[in-house]
This record gives C-alpha cells, structure tokens and sequence, in this order.
C-alpha cells in the first residue's frame, strides 16, 4: 500500500459542484500539502500545514480550503469548482527534524475535470 | 525567497552524462539545494540534497560552488528512463520556503 493516498484518483464534476479531495498517509509524518499541476507546467502549492493546528496559505490558493482533520488526514476543498481548475492535484508529506533533508513524499495525484 | 532558473528543457543520447544547472542569486544563509524528478503522471521523487561543495548518492551528484549561487545536477550515464523533469528547488529545510517547483527542466534521453 502506498504511504500516501489520494482519492479519488480520477474525478469528473461541473461548474458550480463541490468537490472534496482526501489524502491520508501512514509516514507519521507532521507536515502535508496539496499541489496542482497544469499541463506542461510545474507544481504549485495550494495550501499547507506544518501540524494539525497550523494551515497556511500558498501561492494559489483562491478557489480552495482545506481541513486538516488528524495528523494523518489532509483534505482539499473546491467550494464552487469552475473550469480552470481542472488539473491534476498532487498531496505530500514531509518530516523535518534536526539534520533529516525534508524531502517532500507525494500520493500518486488525483486527476480532476471541472466541465 | 530564493528563485531559481533553469533551462527549459534538454535532449542528451543514452549513455551520456547530462549536467543541469540551476541558478540561484539570491540564495540565504540557512538554505539547502534540494532536486526532485518527476516522470508523466506522478508525484516528483526526491533525488538529492546539498548545501555546499559536492554530494553524490546512488542516483547522481551534486555540485555547488564556493559562492553557492548556482548547483549542477549531474546524471551518470542516462539511459531512457531517466527522461523526467526535474526541479531545482532552494529554501531552509525546516520552513516553507522549500516548497516552491518552479517549472523545471525537461530531459529527453535520445537512443
């Protein structure tokens, strides 16, 4: 099983639907982010949260909320989804402490389609 | 925060060595070099870290100059799979400053 799970994986909606992407992680780690990625683009980040009581906005995050409903639960929110927002959406984790490198570990992406 | 450029993209043949650099002006005091790659479809996979001088793992190395301003990925011997994007990214390892992707450099390994 993957360290960190994403669902859905893939997911069809229209214009003015709410939509809840999940990720879970069984890393223990405190750290998790949501991504999006655009065709040909790199990764931008949403949203992210250093602990269970800390979430912090990041460079796009207009159009989104997020919850953070235990260490190891991180959900991403589409309030109204409306077409340009259709992209593919990645989760992460990290866990900085002393000299550890805090790599980000990402879920395989949930891909999402706003008509 | 630090910016970083890199080229767009890069095509190399199989069994070359694929250098790529990424610039960094503006680089602080606690930061750290980190590279991911990225293949179609899937989340980046980190590749390697540094702060100064040379770092080499199993997958590639890393060098940094004296005035770290800049940092070279360096891919041994490519073969197809490694056609990937990669990322440069520079920030403290312990704040939100290492989050940022950037667009990436994208490598076409050519048979």
């Amino acid at each position: 099983d993957a360290d960190v799970t994403q669902t859905p994986r893939n997911r069809i909606t229209k214009t003015g639907k709410r939509i809840m992407l999940e990720c879970s992680q069984t890393k223990g780690h405190d750290r998790m982010y949501w991504y999006r990625q655009d065709p040909g683009l790199g990764l931008r980040l949403i949203y992210y949260s250093f602990d269970v009581k800390d979430i912090n906005k990041g460079e796009i995050s207009d159009g989104y909320s997020v919850s953070r409903q235990a260490q190891a639960k991180f959900s991403l929110s589409l309030e109204s989804a409306i077409p340009n927002q259709t992209a593919l959406y990645f989760c992460a984790t990290s866990d900085f402490r002393g000299t550890n490198t805090g790599e980000l570990f990402f879920g395989e992406g949930s891909r999402l389609t706003v008509l | 925060l630090a910016k970083t450029t890199q080229p767009i993209s890069m095509d190399s043949y199989e069994g070359q060595e694929v250098n790529i650099t990424c610039s960094h002006n503006n680089i602080a005091t606690n930061d750290y070099i980190t590279w991911y790659q990225q293949f179609p479809s899937q989340g980046p996979r980190f590749i390697i870290q540094g702060y100064k001088t040379k770092v080499t793992n199993e997958v590639a190395s890393l060098f940094i100059p004296a005035d770290r301003k800049s940092s070279t990925l360096s891919l041994p011997r490519v073969s197809l799979s490694d056609t990937a994007v990669y990322y440069c990214l520079v920030g403290d390892r312990a704040g939100a400053n290492n989050l940022f992707f950037g667009t990436g450099t994208r490598l076409t390994v050519i048979p």
